[in-house]
């Protein structure tokens, strides 16, 4: 759907251990974004791309690093899963920055124990 | 800083009636306008959106507003259905980021 999908769907794993989530697009865009879900907070943007190996923080990156290393790929990485990051991921596209709507993956539902 | 302030937060209509989420903005150079529906357990979606050289976009059921020199927006839903009930966010395009509005629960009473 749409041409971009993350991996994998859910994930349980124990505080402080690193985890990486991975965000694929098949569509050629520019700009990649990573976002948690919370309950009452919506969507609160982690880091983006805005092309190969460029990337810049959003409003809560700490405890979060990202990668891009082509593409069509984005790797979003907890150094150190903590239990407050327990949380959904998505993933997202857009072909300009700001101008255009983003394309979401399907997310990544992940908890820490 | 900049911000998107959505409301109401939860919203209950009867099924048939009509539904109005309203969102304000802060920054006015903002010119792109996207409102999201997010049913339970799925991704956001676009559902329609709207830039600053126009006032007003229809697309079926639903619309969105824009009054600029008020700064603020809003999605029109009419004739809800069921399939309506979701979490929809707004969102307001400032330094060339999209800014997100919290959510609105809209929940269509049988």
């Amino acid at each position: 759907d749409a041409g971009i999908t993350q991996s994998p769907r859910h994930k349980v794993t124990e505080t402080g251990t690193p985890v990486t989530l991975r965000c694929h697009q098949t569509e050629n865009h520019r700009y990649m974004y990573w976002y948690r879900q919370d309950p009452g907070h919506g969507l609160r943007l982690i880091h983006y791309s805005y092309g190969v190996k460029d990337t810049d923080k959003g409003e809560v990156s700490d405890g979060y690093s990202v990668s891009r290393s082509k593409t069509e790929d984005f790797l979003l990485t907890l150094e150190s899963a903590t239990s407050s990051q327990t949380s959904v991921y998505f993933c997202a596209i857009s072909e300009r920055r700001g101008e255009d709507g983003y394309t979401f993956g399907s997310g990544t539902r992940l908890t820490v124990v | 800083g900049e911000n998107v302030e959505q409301h109401p937060s939860t919203l209950s209509v009867q099924e048939g009636d009509s539904a109005v989420i309203k969102c304000t903005y802060s920054d006015s150079a903002s010119n792109y306008f996207p409102w999201y529906k997010q049913e339970l357990g799925k991704r956001p979606q676009l559902i329609i959106d709207i830039r600053s050289n126009v006032g007003e976009k229809k697309d079926q059921r639903i619309a969105v507003t824009l009054n600029k020199t008020a700064k603020h927006f809003s999605l029109h839903i009419t004739e809800t259905q069921p399939e309506d009930s979701a979490v929809y966010f707004c969102a307001a395009s400032i330094n060339y980021q999209l800014i997100w509005g919290a959510g609105t629960k809209l929940i269509i009473k049988p």
